[in-house]
């Protein structure tokens, strides 16, 4: 059984840039939930798909977007990068929604 | 809304001692979960105990147990016989059972270093 899986691992942006991130879910799992963590933070809730729908969202703006595909891995999506969006970008997959999450690695992203 | 507190930013211990880390809770929710996670130097967060705010009797896994104390919102952690390999931050989390989106809420955590 295949782990989450993220890429990339690392990557730096610029300021105004954007940036998209990858996810493949644990087999069997249809729901991706992403995270944002800032350096000596708690994750914070981004957003939920479930079935390739949107299914809750954290208080971040409207450049912050995602995608479910068919076979439910994820996109997420920054737009008009700021420095504050620099943090630990974690994606977690459940079986459905209210089940334990699986977390992947992480990307760290850096905006300078 | 929901929110967790970890009031410890930093423990230690030494191996093969006991140490156990603290978190508080507030919500008006009957039905939720909670959760402990360990997220090592590697970044991967890592599931180490769950807890159904339903059931009376505190969860236990190995070497980690729970002292859920729900009237009180309180959630604590217990490790026993610490290990070098338990060097980590450690993240206590709620998510409440029914609704739409059951998205975890997290603390800010605790940094346990186990000492040899």
């Amino acid at each position: 059984e295949t782990g989450v899986t993220q890429s990339p691992t690392h990557l730096i942006k610029t300021r105004g840039q954007q940036v998209t991130l990858r996810c493949s879910s644990q087999s069997g799992h249809n729901t991706v939930s992403w995270y944002q963590q800032a350096l000596g933070q708690g994750p914070q809730f981004i957003f939920q798909y479930y079935r390739e729908e949107e299914n809750g969202r954290g208080n971040f703006p409207p450049r912050f977007s995602g995608l479910q595909f068919p076979n439910y891995s994820s996109e997420l999506n920054v737009n008009a990068l700021e420095l504050d969006d620099s943090a630990l970008y974690l994606c977690a997959s459940s079986l459905v929604p209210g089940n334990e999450q699986f977390f992947g690695p992480g990307t760290r992203l850096t905006v300078l | 809304a929901q929110t967790v507190t970890q009031s410890q930013p930093e423990m230690s211990v030494q191996e093969a001692e006991t140490v156990t880390l603290s978190c508080t809770y507030d919500t008006s929710e009957s039905n939720y979960y909670l959760f402990w996670y360990k997220q090592p130097p590697s970044r991967q967060m890592i599931l180490v105990i769950r807890q159904e705010a339903y059931k009376q009797q505190n969860a236990t896994e190995n070497r980690f147990s729970v002292n859920f104390q729900k009237a009180a919102k309180s959630f604590s952690l217990k490790i026993s016989d610490s290990q070098l390999g338990d060097t980590a931050m450690y993240f206590c989390a709620f998510m409440k059972l029914f609704g739409a989106t059951n998205k975890l809420i997290f603390g800010t955590g605790t940094l346990l270093a186990v000492q040899p």
